[in-house]
């Protein structure tokens, strides 16, 4: 079946760091592969995604590329801040049968700091 | 833009009371789609409907039932709760005809809490 695999974390950074976070994944076919981020208490919230080979998902300074021949969608930024501490899901949706069904890693906590 | 709308925002229902969870899918949306996410957890996928059938079936415990209505809406029927079940419900819709793109949309949840 289907899996995510995700960069354990907490992780930690300090304002302005670099960021990645791993995200390696198994499917059959061509899933289509997301980044999602949910603050404390709240909803998903959609950070972007990619429904194919080599696309770039970007939004609000992170960026990730699916990488068919790695099996990868890692999530970078360039400087964080402290307002992006949130947990954050990879994850993928198969359209094998009509509807399909979207699989999440076990997601990764970031803690930024001042 | 519309989006996906679940309701109620929160629920507080006794052990073995039931519950039923809304969901009204963006606007010529035609599949439905219910998760479970319980605290500390990634979210699970419970069932999805398309075009009022069901499509896939996940994770779902016998006392929960769905169905998908004329209007495209759905809800999630729970019965027999359990402190288990306390958890985060999502509803996502999305369009099949729009290829591996389909709009897929995630409502903001619905937080049930079993006491």
């Amino acid at each position: 079946g289907d899996s995510v695999t995700q960069m354990e974390g907490p992780v930690t950074l300090s304002e302005e760091a670099f960021l990645t976070i791993n995200c390696t994944y198994t499917a059959t076919g061509y899933p289509s592969l997301f980044w999602y981020v949910q603050y404390p208490g709240e909803g998903l919230q959609l950070l972007l995604k990619a429904t194919k080979a080599d696309d770039k998902g970007s939004n609000k300074g992170f960026e990730a590329t699916y990488r068919k021949e790695t099996t990868s969608f890692h999530l970078e930024k360039g400087s964080v801040q402290v307002s992006d501490s949130a947990v954050y899901f990879c994850a993928l949706h198969s359209f094998n049968t009509n509807a399909g069904k979207s699989t999440f890693g076990d997601g990764t906590t970031l803690t930024v700091k001042p | 833009a519309a989006g996906v709308i679940q309701s109620p925002r929160h629920l507080i229902k006794e052990k073995r009371e039931t519950a039923t969870l809304k969901c009204y899918p963006i606007p010529r949306h035609d599949t439905v789609y219910w998760y479970q996410q319980g605290p500390g957890q990634d979210p699970q996928f419970l069932i999805s409907f398309y075009e009022k059938m069901q499509s896939d079936k996940g994770s779902i415990p016998d006392r929960f039932s769905a169905q998908q209505f004329s209007d495209y809406h759905s809800e999630l029927n729970m019965s027999s709760l359990e402190l288990g079940d306390s958890a985060l419900y999502f509803c996502a819709s999305s369009l099949v005809e729009k290829g591996s793109d389909r709009d897929y949309t995630f409502g903001s949840g619905t937080r049930l809490t079993v006491v």
